[in-house]
């Protein structure tokens, strides 16, 4: 069974950085692509981006001056970091794989709560 | 991005059926077969229910079903049972630059 699990501070400062990883276990890695989603509280889910076994990416526009991903396929590991943070980006973060079919999500983390504060 | 329409909450008796719905527009749901519906229960990750408007995936109930009508996708679920009780999403294939838009969510209550 595939899993995936979030990992990362719970509390990030205004104007830093948010880093979170998310760790891959019980299948194969490659030929996948590998999705971030967020979702602020009382608020509907927002897709922040993929990153491709390969490393290529594809970022929500809106987002995309801040986003960076990165993939170590040697831990089965992804990783997202979102700069110049602010209290709007204070969210539940969810990572998730793309089935190979394409357009639709096969597998979920539970979500890790990321809060923006001083 | 505007979010895919559900309903706030559905309830229905054990042994009955529910519908949940999921509306969008012609970029989305109208556009493309590419619906997929999940159900979150507390503290769980979600879970793949339906894809492509109306597969299930190996090891999914068939009392599960997935269908599409012009823009407004829909969900139903027969033969209810206690364990059903748990929040339901939507998902589409969007052509704008976001690539997927969700929906609202929509809680179901088993009486």
């Amino acid at each position: 069974q595939v899993q995936l699990q979030e990992s990362g501070p719970g509390l990030v400062k205004p104007s830093e950085t948010l880093s979170l990883t998310c760790t891959v276990s019980g299948g194969s890695f490659n030929s996948y692509y590998w999705s971030w989603i967020r979702q602020p509280p009382g608020k509907g889910l927002e897709w922040i981006g993929y990153i491709y076994y390969s490393g290529s990416t594809n970022y929500n526009p809106s987002l995309k001056s801040r986003v960076t991903m990165s993939i170590d396929t040697s831990k089965n590991q992804f990783s997202l970091n979102l700069s110049s943070v602010t209290a709007a980006d204070t969210a539940v973060y969810y990572c998730a794989r793309e089935s190979m079919l394409g357009n639709y999500f096969d597998y979920w983390g539970q979500g890790t709560l990321v809060t923006v504060s001083s | 991005q505007s979010a895919l329409t559900q309903p706030a909450s559905v309830s229905g008796s054990p042994g009955q059926s529910i519908t949940i719905s999921c509306t969008g527009t012609s970029s989305d749901v109208g556009g493309y077969n590419y619906v997929s519906w999940y159900q979150q229960h507390p503290g769980k990750a979600r879970k793949l229910m339906i894809y492509e408007v109306s597969n299930r995936p190996s090891g999914v109930s068939d009392r599960f079903s997935g269908s599409k009508s012009g823009n407004t996708a829909s969900l139903t679920i027969s033969g209810l049972k206690a364990e059903d009780e748990a929040d339901y999403y939507c998902t589409s294939y969007t052509s704008s630059s976001t690539v997927y838009v969700f929906g609202t969510g929509t809680k179901v209550s088993v009486l």
